[in-house]
Order: C-alpha cells, then structure tokens, then sequence
C-alpha cells in the first residue's frame, strides 16, 4: 500500500495563478482532509471530506476549493495564488472509531511570488 | 471555542535528561487527544493517543480534565527524540484536528 500520496512535492506560482494539488489515499478511507502548516500556527484545517460528493469547511478555507469524486481522490485547487497561500500542504486520510487516526501525506511545499 | 495550546516553540535539553512538552486544551465534552511526531523533512506521524493510553518510543501522555492537559514525557531524552511535536484535538468522530502550534525538541549530545 502507498498510503497517502501528494504530488507535487515542490510547487512554485506567481501571483494570480492556479492550480491543483492533488492527494491520493488507497486505504479505503471516507474521511480525507487538507491541512496548511506554517511556522508558529500548527496545522490548520483548510477543507475536510466525510465521503465522496461530501465535503465542508475547515478554519481556513478561504481561497481554496475541493471536491470529492471518487473515495480515492481528494484534489485541492488554488483558484488565484496569493502571496499569503505560501506554505506546506498536506493531505491525511482517516480511520473514524476507535482506532481513530490520520494518515499524512508527504506534503506540498508552495511558493507563491 | 476549541483550543490547542503548546507554550514553548523551543525545548533544548541533553541527552538522557527528563522531557516534558506541555500541551492545554479547552473543549466543552469528552476530548480526543493525541500528539502527533515530525522528524525533520518526513510527514507527520501518530506518536499517542490518550484514549489507548499506551508508551510509544518512551513517551506517554496522561489527560488531566482537571487542568485541561495533555502534557507529553519522557524520561531520558535520546538525540533522535528530537522533531517538531505537535498537540492535536479531536473533534468528535468528524475526522477534524485542531492542532497547536507545535514545540521543537532539540536533544543535545
């Protein structure tokens, strides 16, 4: 099993453009998250998915949209980069229950200039 | 509101030496919590949960509703304990975390 997979692992964008970063989970999971990490603020919850054709606001989710085809897939697109976007993105996936855990991903590291 | 708070961005200790990384919470109910580990440049991964109550690497975590803590040991500090820890609540069975804003513990040999 890979887990959860994130590609790309370095992205670079000016001002203004978009794009997607991709997250991809083959446990078999319904719940699927993102979160952004930047220095001195933790993790913060950006959009979660409870199911696929499910998803919903985390804390932050301003400037970011999601959606949820497939159980597989949970693709978080940037619609016009801002400088205040930069950061390391990651995905995890989730066991509910009491087993309760988030997987992560390797994370995105995105520069926006 | 939901609230993870870690105090100390930085904890320096040497090696062998007794860790404590400090973690409050606030939240109205039963919390879920754990501690989450990242070594430099890897993904996050689960160090605990505090409902299996169990020792992971050495480290364990008792909850005190009390003081609303969550606070993480260890006794002896090895120098690969060193990583960024974060503190994480659950929020009922949503799959949501609030995270705090994580400590970084250096083991110097």
């Amino acid at each position: 099993n890979a887990g959860v997979t994130q590609t790309p692992k370095f992205q670079v964008l000016k001002t203004g453009q978009s794009m997607t970063l991709q997250c991809a989970q083959d446990m078999n999971h319904e719940y699927m998250s993102w979160y952004r990490q930047d220095p001195g603020m933790g993790l913060r919850l950006i959009h979660y998915s409870v199911g696929a054709g499910i998803t919903d606001q985390g804390e932050v989710p301003n400037g970011y949209n999601v959606s949820r085809s497939t159980t597989e897939d949970f693709p978080l697109r940037l619609l016009s980069a801002a400088p205040s976007q930069t950061s390391v993105y990651f995905c995890a996936s989730i066991t509910t229950g009491r087993d309760y855990e988030q997987y992560f991903g390797p994370g995105t590291r995105l520069t926006v200039t | 509101a939901q609230r993870v708070t870690q105090p100390e961005k930085l904890l320096s200790v040497f090696k062998g030496a007794p860790v404590e990384l400090k973690c409050n919470y606030s939240y109205s109910g039963s919390p879920e919590l754990f501690w989450y580990v990242q070594y430099s440049r890897q993904r996050l991964q689960l160090l605990l949960r505090h409902i299996s109550r169990e020792s992971i690497k050495g480290f364990t975590a008792d909850l005190n509703k009390g003081e609303t803590s969550f606070h993480l040991k260890k006794p002896f500090a090895q120098e690969e304990d060193s990583a960024m820890y974060y503190c994480a609540l659950g929020s009922g069975n949503t799959g949501k975390l609030i995270f705090g804003q994580g400590t970084t513990l250096q083991v110097k040999p």
